[in-house]
């Protein structure tokens, strides 16, 4: 089973450009997460998606961060502009629609940013 | 305010002896905890999770232990061998919204 795809793997920009990461998560999970990861710190919630819709984006900074997953599977997270307080490691997770409990979650490699 | 506090020092430990890391969180009531490994350049791999009405979860040679009253989940690797040397984070999940919150983690090296 192939696991959570991610691309790229590695960004460098110059500040106030527009960047897109995409993922790709588990074939049949419904749930699909974006994280931000600094150094030295867990990944922490940027937007959480059922299916296609946006059920968590309360951690998201609107005003220059969007994200959409159409068709409930794959999904784009996008910067613009970027600033340098952006670089970090962009991570995506999925996990299966489970009725109760928690989900384990499935996370890619990440997409490392690099904000100069 | 909440928060969630794993050992603050990098753990160094011999090859052969049990590995205790720490998770104590301030301000949350989960029903779930979780446990990640995460090695450099990867994204977190699950390990184990355990539930607020269990004392106590083991898997091979990881144990993982959860006390609501001390507000700390301990989890152990036993046997600890250069291969478990990583990052493990624990995470909290309150139940509600199907949300993880993430300690920074706790980097384990095993000296051979």
């Amino acid at each position: 089973e192939a696991g959570v795809v991610q691309s790229p793997r590695y960004k460098i920009i110059e500040k106030k450009q527009p960047v897109a990461f995409w993922c790709n998560p588990i074939s049949g999970h419904n749930t699909l997460y974006w994280y931000r990861q600094n150094l030295g710190q867990g990944p922490e919630l940027l937007i959480r998606y059922e299916n296609e819709e946006a059920v968590d984006d309360s951690q998201l900074p609107k005003d220059r961060f969007s994200a959409e997953r159409l068709k409930g599977v794959d999904s784009t997270l996008k910067i613009q502009p970027a600033e340098l307080g952006d670089s970090a490691v962009y991570l995506c997770a999925s996990s299966p629609l489970g009725a109760t409990g928690s989900d384990t979650q499935y996370f890619g490699p990440g997409t490392r940013l690099t904000v100069l | 305010s909440q928060k969630i506090e794993q050992n603050s020092e990098a753990l160094n430990i011999q090859e052969g002896k049990t590995a205790t890391l720490t998770c104590n969180y301030t301000n949350y009531s989960p029903a779930y905890l979780q446990w990640y490994r995460q090695d450099p350049g990867r994204g977190p791999v699950f390990l184990l999770l355990i539930r607020e009405n269990e004392k106590e979860k083991r898997k091979e040679r990881l144990k993982v232990t959860f006390d609501t009253t001390l507000k700390q989940s301990l989890f152990h690797i036993t046997a600890s061998q250069p291969a478990d040397s990583a990052t493990y984070l624990c995470a909290l999940d309150e139940g509600s919204a199907r949300q993880l919150t993430f300690g920074s983690g706790t980097q384990l090296t095993v000296l051979p």
